[in-house]
């Protein structure tokens, strides 16, 4: 139990086009879901808490207008990048969390590079 | 400032040999500690926890040791094997849904 999953797995854009990222908990219902990135070589950072059927939270020094963040039912939440440039280029990766638990189980992580 | 800080940054261990992470916190309302292992391209997976009401958990070769009183908390890997080589991190939270606060991370290499 607690898979969660994401879609692309891997994902090549221009500059200045949008992506977005599915995150997905298979087996389990999410209220709360988180999205990361992480530089090759270095710890997670969180980006931003996504609640269902509520805005996000984003982290101090995230753009909410560039990292677009949407918590439509619990068991998917989707992040979507907005006019991507190059140093956007990074490993995202989402954990979400059954109702109630302290556990955060992430997803695989999807590679984003902008060209 | 990092809240979680992790040590050492790499680490080589012999097959059959034990693996040692350290990590210290500094808030005291943090009341989860899990640890995660993270292969190359892959999402971290959850490999341990403990809440701070224990001093230890193990679950089969991985142990979690746990001093409240120190504000650290360490993993022991047993019987390391060359499939253990990974990127582990440490991470504490408070409350359920609590954001977790990641420590740096372990590059744990395991030579046959």
């Amino acid at each position: 139990g607690a898979v969660v999953s994401q879609h692309p797995s891997w994902v090549i854009c221009k500059s200045g086009t949008s992506v977005k990222i599915e995150c997905r908990s298979l087996d389990f219902q999410a209220t709360t879901m988180f999205w990361y990135r992480q530089f090759p070589k270095q710890s997670l950072m969180l980006m931003a808490t996504s609640n269902e059927g509520s805005k996000a939270t984003y982290e101090q020094g995230v753009e909410k207008d560039k990292f677009l963040i949407n918590h439509a039912s619990l068991t998917l939440s989707t992040l979507t990048v907005t006019s991507a440039h190059p140093e956007d280029s990074s490993f995202y990766i989402c954990s979400a969390v059954r109702d109630r638990a302290y556990e955060q189980y992430f997803g695989p992580g999807t590679r984003l590079t902008v060209t | 400032q990092q809240q979680v800080k992790q040590s050492p940054q790499s680490l080589i261990v012999q097959k059959g040999g034990i693996s040692i992470i350290n990590c210290a916190y500094e808030n005291t309302a943090f009341d989860y500690f899990p640890w995660y292992q993270q292969f190359p391209g892959k999402g971290p997976a959850l490999l341990i926890a403990i809440r701070p009401d224990v001093s230890e958990k193990k679950e089969g070769r991985f142990t979690i040791s746990f001093n409240k009183s120190a504000k650290q908390f360490s993993l022991h890997i047993m019987d390391s094997q060359p499939g253990d080589s990974a990127t582990y991190f440490c991470a504490a939270s408070k409350g359920s849904w609590g954001k977790l606060q990641f420590g740096a991370g372990t590059q744990v290499v395991v030579t046959p």
